[in-house]
């Protein structure tokens, strides 16, 4: 099974709009991580957002959130006010196992296009 | 904070030569991580460094592979007798530890085999 499930193979949405990019995961540890990453056509892989799973509230960051539903195990990022500057690959990924434990699986990734 | 820095950026080159790559990672980080990243693909998981010590390996990491991390500061990453199938882009990241603690990417190297 994959660990990681992107099921938007691609998303359009209009500039200002809110759009949210669905994360599903696969893990049957107590104790991980989830992470957002941007890479946008130039290459880059940049960090957006981090939730913990025994983290009780979603976490947020600037015009990024993350709707974490543990029961459910997903983990959508809700991007608000869309920007331009938002079209890009997103990626959902998860550390399993202890917390010093670093090892991350990436899911297949999501083509956001920002509309003007 | 200058980032992680990888090089070369691009590097192309024919069937059964050998290529190494080179992976600067941001200087206070003791975790020091490889992944694979084909077109339309997330990055795959490769090997993972502490300090100097390798601690896991994925078995996408054939025998061709070797990466290592003599002082614990900067990594190479060589392919022997490279093949088509190991034309991909090769990230670079490192972290401090920590489980919320980000990995932090370099820009890749981008391999072509002829």
């Amino acid at each position: 099974a994959q660990k990681i499930t992107q099921t938007q193979p691609g998303m359009f949405v209009q500039e200002k709009e809110a759009v949210t990019l669905d994360c599903t995961y696969d893990t049957s540890d107590q104790s991980y991580g989830l992470f957002w990453y941007k890479q946008p056509s130039s290459g880059e892989m940049i960090f957006l957002i981090y939730q913990g799973s025994y983290d009780e509230q979603n976490a947020t960051e600037g015009r990024y959130s993350l709707n974490f539903q543990k029961a459910r195990k997903s983990a959508n990022l809700v991007i608000s006010a869309s920007q331009l500057g938002d079209s890009a690959m997103y990626f959902c990924a998860m550390r399993e196992g202890q917390r010093g434990y670093q090892k991350v699986t990436f899911g297949t990734g999501t083509k956001l296009q920002v509309i003007p | 904070d200058t980032g992680v820095s990888q090089d070369p950026r691009h590097k192309i080159t024919k069937r059964g030569q050998n290529v190494t790559f080179r992976c600067d990672p941001i200087s206070e980080h003791n975790r020091l991580y490889w992944y694979r990243q084909t077109l339309g693909q997330g990055p795959e998981f490769l090997t993972y460094f502490q300090n100097e010590a390798q601690l896991e390996k994925s078995r996408l990491l054939s025998d061709r592979f070797s990466a290592e991390r003599p002082k614990g500061s900067f990594s190479t990453l060589e392919i022997q007798r490279t093949e088509q199938g190991d034309s991909a882009m090769y990230l670079c990241a490192s972290s401090s530890g920590g489980g919320g603690e980000p990995q932090h990417f370099g820009d890749g190297t981008r391999l072509s085999i002829l």
